[in-house]
């Protein structure tokens, strides 16, 4: 398995712009999970789901945000309209409770956004 | 409040060297303790994880403990690499399986 996939790696855009970020899971994990990391507040969990259903998504910092999640393997956080303080790394993780790694978190390779 | 606290928030250390990083945690109920490195630009990579009835458990040059009745877990970095130069977070999933994060602590590895 490739690991979890996110595009796009960076995204520069202007205040005001709509962003949406991309998250393909590793195959049969039935958690995803998406995170904003800043230097000044870590890793924050946004939201989650658990086979495909939002579960959580108290950590969504305001209406902007939405997270959605079609189908398995498959899911988007878009931030409209994007203001300067959403700069940050946005990652997505997958997990399942099944098997040997147990709540392990799988981390994508993270998306880079700056508004300008 | 879940809470999970790391320290120190940075280090730095020669190549060679020793050092151990402390993790403190108020998550209720307890279930395990993960230790995540995370190299600069990428996405974090579980090193270990520590359940209740573990102690102590090593993965090459890393060792974890776990006091659970302190509530305090450490990881020991021996012979440090350069490539160990990353940031080292402690994390506790609580009840609901949401994962209570530390901020991390840099450590930052010199020839």
């Amino acid at each position: 398995d490739a690991g979890v996939i996110q595009s796009p790696r960076h995204e520069v855009t202007e205040m005001g712009q709509e962003v949406t970020l991309r998250c393909k899971p590793i195959s049969g994990h039935d958690y995803l999970f998406w995170y904003r990391q800043t230097m000044m507040r870590g890793l924050e969990l946004l939201i989650y789901f658990n086979n495909n259903v939002p579960i959580d998504d108290s950590g969504m910092p305001e209406d902007r945000f939405s997270a959605k999640m079609p189908n398995a393997s498959f899911s988007t956080l878009k931030i409209q309209p994007s203001e300067p303080r959403d700069s940050a790394v946005y990652f997505c993780a997958s997990s399942s409770l099944q098997g040997a790694s147990g709540n392990e978190q799988f981390f994508g390779p993270g998306t880079r956004l700056t508004v300008l | 409040k879940n809470q999970v606290e790391q320290s120190p928030q940075s280090l730095i250390i020669l190549e060679g060297k020793n050092c151990t990083l402390q993790c403190n945690y108020t998550v209720s109920p307890f279930s395990n303790l993960r230790w995540y490195k995370q190299d600069t630009g990428r996405g974090p990579v579980s090193l270990t994880i520590m359940t209740f009835s573990e102690n102590t458990k090593s993965n090459g040059r890393y060792t974890a403990t776990l006091d659970a009745d302190t509530k305090q877990s450490s990881l020991h970095i021996t012979a440090s690499q350069l490539s160990d130069s990353a940031s080292y977070i402690c994390v506790v999933p609580g009840g609901s399986y949401i994962p209570t994060f530390g901020r991390g602590t840099s450590l930052i590895v010199h020839p």
